[in-house]
């Protein structure tokens, strides 16, 4: 079975590099996309980027400028970077897989920006 | 892609049906809408995707239609279980979900 678990600092400060790391379990990384979404406290999701197992990506257009993102597949993790970040990045984030559609989600971490 | 789901919420009774709308700003290439279900602290399920094929491990109760700009997701026999928020997603151009429906279970 698939599982997908995100780690990094829960708390982040404004202006600062928000850094995350999705572990992959049960699964190889190849052959699929993986992606990044947060969910701000109280609304909808919003997607940040994908990255395919080769290192082909994409990121949103609000987000483009401030994101990155990276893949090992022999440590079989990702990792998302989020610059200058403010008070609007406070979120849940969440790794899953995917083509397009996100059929694993892991539990997702609580990153709040302040100082 | 603006995705823009209705309605708000939904009130229904165990054993009723519910019907949830999701329109695309866009006409979307290939059917390519996913739907979800998100309850409170937990990430969301993925129920539907290409806009009619059940994810693996979903109940038939789930059907997924539509096409072009305008798509819906079906709950039959509506059980306590179903309660949450269901968003619709695009991937047919970048990636966008709409803004959620509330589904509540009287």
């Amino acid at each position: 079975q698939v599982h997908l678990y995100q780690s990094g600092p829960g708390l982040v400060k404004p202006s600062e590099t928000l850094s995350l790391t999705c572990s992959v379990s049960g699964a190889s990384m190849t052959g699929y996309f993986w992606t990044w979404v947060r969910q701000p406290p109280g609304r909808s999701l919003e997607w940040i980027s994908y990255m395919l197992y080769t290192g082909r990506t994409n990121s949103s257009p609000s987000l483009k400028s401030r994101v990155t993102m990276s893949v090992d597949t022999s440590k079989r993790q990702f990792t998302l970077s989020l610059s200058s970040v403010t008070a609007a990045d406070t979120a849940v984030y969440y790794c899953t897989r995917g083509n397009g559609w996100n059929d694993i989600w892991g539990q997702g971490i609580l990153v709040t920006v302040s100082s | 892609i603006v995705m823009t789901q209705s309605p708000d919420t939904l009130s229904l009774s165990p054993g009723e049906g519910a019907t949830l709308s999701c329109r695309a700003s866009q006409t979307l290439p290939r059917n390519s809408v996913a739907w979800y279900h998100q309850k409170p602290g937990q990430p969301p399920r993925l129920l539907i995707h290409d806009a009619s094929t059940r994810a693996t491990g979903i109940s038939d109760r789930f059907s997924g239609g539509g096409s072009a700009t305008h798509f819906t997701l079906t709950i039959s026999r509506l059980e306590s279980e179903d309660s949450g928020m269901y968003y619709c997603q695009q991937y047919g151009s970048s990636v966008t979900f709409g803004e959620g429906t509330k589904v509540e279970i009287k």
